[in-house]
C-alpha cells in the first residue's frame, strides 16, 4: 500500500542555520508533490509544489528537490528564523482528481 | 487570491445533536473540495471528495449517512455531522480545487468540533 514518511516529528534548530526536512515516499508514483506549512489549529497553507520531471525548485528562502528515483523529497529553508517555526506537511496526488495524501508531518522550531 | 473561508470556527455540542459546518471559496469557483480530519499532533486524512452538483466520493471508513456533504454550488460545500458522540470530536478542514484545472488545493482555517 501507499506510504508517506516524514523523516521527524520534530526538527529543532538554531536561527540563521538551514532547515531540512524529508519526504520519502513507497509503492507510489506520484505526479507532483507539494509541501505545506500549518501552523497550531489552523488550516495548511501552500509553499510549493514540483512535478515529477522537476529535479528542484526555490521559492525565496525555500528550496525543494524531487528525486523520483531515491522516492524522496527534501525540503530546505535558508537563513531560518523562528517566525518559520511550524509543522511542515508534505503531500503527494494520488493519480485521481488532484486528491492528496499527506505525510504526517514535522514539527520545525527554530531556536533564537 | 485563493481564499478559502470556514464557518464555525469552533462548535461545542452535545452528543447526538448534529452540527452543520460551511465551506466557501470566497475568490474562485471551485470544482471540487476536499474535506479532511485531523486530529492532535496527526496528520490529515481525507474524508470525502465532493464535486459540485454530484454525490460526494468517500473515504474508505468514512460513514457517509454520517458525514452527509453537500456541494450545492461552487463557491460552498457543508459538512453536516449527524448524531454527533464525543469520538468525532476532531478539527475538521476543507479545502477547495480551483476551476483552472491546478493542482494545488487551498485549505480553509478549520473547525475545531467539540461533542460532550
Amino acid at each position: 500500500s501507499q506510504k508517506i514518511e516524514q523523516n521527524s516529528e520534530a526538527l529543532n534548530i538554531q536561527e540563521g542555520k538551514t532547515a531540512t526536512l524529508t519526504c520519502n515516499y513507497t509503492n507510489y508514483s506520484p505526479a507532483y508533490l507539494q509541501w505545506y506549512r500549518q501552523d497550531p489549529g489552523r488550516g495548511p497553507v501552500f509553499l510549493l509544489l514540483i512535478r515529477e520531471n522537476e529535479k528542484e525548485k526555490r521559492k525565496e528562502r525555500l528550496k525543494v528537490t524531487f528525486d523520483t528515483t531515491l522516492k524522496q523529497s527534501l525540503f530546505h529553508i535558508t537563513a531560518s528564523q523562528p517566525a518559520d517555526s511550524a509543522t511542515y506537511l508534505c503531500a503527494l496526488d494520488r493519480n485521481a482528481g488532484n486528491m492528496l495524501t499527506f505525510g504526517g508531518g514535522t514539527r520545525l522550531m527554530v531556536k533564537p | 487570491g485563493a481564499v478559502v473561508s470556514q464557518h464555525p470556527s469552533r462548535v461545542i455540542c452535545k452528543s447526538g445533536t448534529s452540527v452543520k459546518i460551511e465551506c466557501r471559496s470566497l475568490d474562485f469557483q471551485a470544482t471540487t473540495m476536499f474535506w479532511y480530519r485531523q486530529f492532535p499532533k496527526k496528520s490529515l486524512m481525507l474524508m470525502a471528495t465532493s464535486n459540485e452538483g454530484s454525490k460526494a466520493t468517500y473515504e474508505q471508513g468514512v460513514e457517509k449517512d454520517k458525514f452527509l456533504i453537500n456541494h450545492a454550488s461552487l463557491t460552498l460545500s457543508t459538512l453536516t455531522v449527524t448524531s454527533a458522540h464525543p469520538e468525532d470530536s476532531s478539527f475538521y478542514i476543507c479545502s477547495a480545487g480551483g476551476t483552472a484545472g491546478g493542482d494545488t488545493q487551498y485549505f480553509g482555517p478549520g473547525t475545531r468540533l467539540t461533542v460532550l
